[in-house]
C-alpha cells in the first residue's frame, strides 16, 4: 500500500499562470478530499469527492480553482492565473468511506510557490 | 461554525520529559484524529479516538466526547518526537469536513 501520492511534490509558477495538482488515493477508497494548509489560516478543507462525484466545494475559492475526480484512482485541482495568496500547501486525503467517523489518509502535500 | 482550540501553541521539553497536549472543540464530533506533521513533512495519523481513551505506543490519547475534549499524552519524549501535532474532528452533520486546529509546536531539546 503506497498510501496516498501526491504529485508534483513541489511547484514554482509565476503569477497569472496555470497549476494542476495531481492525487491518487489509496485503492478501494471511495472518498477523496482536497485541503490547503497555510502559517496563517492553517489547515481548510477545500472539496470532496465521494464515488468520484463531486459533493462538496464550499471551501473552493470560487473563481480560478475547480478540481476534477475522472475516475477512481486519480484527482485533479487546477488553479488558473495562481495569484502569491496561492502559495500554500496543498493536501489530497482520502478515506473509505465518509461520514460517520471515517479515518483520511493524507498525502505528502504539493508545495505551491507563487513567485 | 465548529472550532478547534488546541492548546499550548507550542511546547519545549528536555528528552525524556512527558508532554500533554489539548484540545478543544465547539460542538459534538464523531470522529476526532490526532496527526502528526514533522518540519516540512506530510501529516501522520496518530490515533483516532473519537471517544474514551487509546494507547499506542508512548502516545496515549483521552477524549471526554461530552465535555468536548481530547488530550494526547507523549511519554518519555525523543528529539525524533519534534514536530507538530494537529487535531482534527469533524463536523457532525457533514461528517466529511474535518476540521483541524492550529496545532501545537513541540520542540525536543537533546
Amino acid at each position: 500500500n503506497a498510501g496516498v501520492i501526491q504529485t508534483p511534490r513541489h511547484k514554482v509558477t509565476g503569477k497569472g499562470q496555470e497549476a494542476t495538482l495531481w492525487c491518487e488515493p489509496i485503492s478501494g477508497h471511495s472518498a477523496v478530499f482536497w485541503y490547503r494548509q497555510t502559517i496563517v489560516q492553517g489547515l481548510e478543507f477545500l472539496t470532496y469527492f465521494r464515488n468520484q462525484a463531486p459533493i462538496d466545494d464550499s471551501g473552493m475559492p470560487k473563481e480560478r480553482f475547480s478540481a476534477q475526480m475522472p475516475n477512481q484512482s486519480h484527482s485533479t485541482l487546477k488553479i488558473q492565473s495562481t495569484q502569491p495568496q496561492d502559495s500554500a500547501v496543498y493536501l489530497c486525503a482520502s478515506s473509505l468511506g465518509a461520514g460517520g467517523g471515517a479515518e483520511q489518509f493524507f498525502g505528502p502535500g504539493t508545495r505551491l510557490t507563487v513567485l | 461554525g465548529q472550532q478547534v482550540q488546541q492548546s499550548p501553541s507550542s511546547l519545549v521539553l528536555q528528552e525524556g520529559e512527558n508532554a500533554e497536549l489539548q484540545c478543544n472543540f465547539s460542538s459534538t464530533a464523531t470522529q476526532l484524529q490526532w496527526f502528526y506533521q514533522s518540519p516540512g513533512g506530510s501529516l501522520v495519523s496518530l490515533l483516532s479516538n473519537p471517544s474514551g481513551t487509546k494507547h499506542t505506543g508512548r502516545l496515549t490519547s483521552t477524549t471526554v466526547t461530552k465535555e468536548r475534549r481530547s488530550s494526547l499524552h507523549i511519554s518519555s519524549s525523543q528529539t525524533t518526537d519534534s514536530g507538530t501535532y494537529l487535531c482534527a474532528i469533524d463536523r457532525g452533520t457533514n461528517a466529511y469536513k474535518v476540521i483541524f486546529g492550529k496545532g501545537t509546536h513541540l520542540h525536543v531539546l537533546p
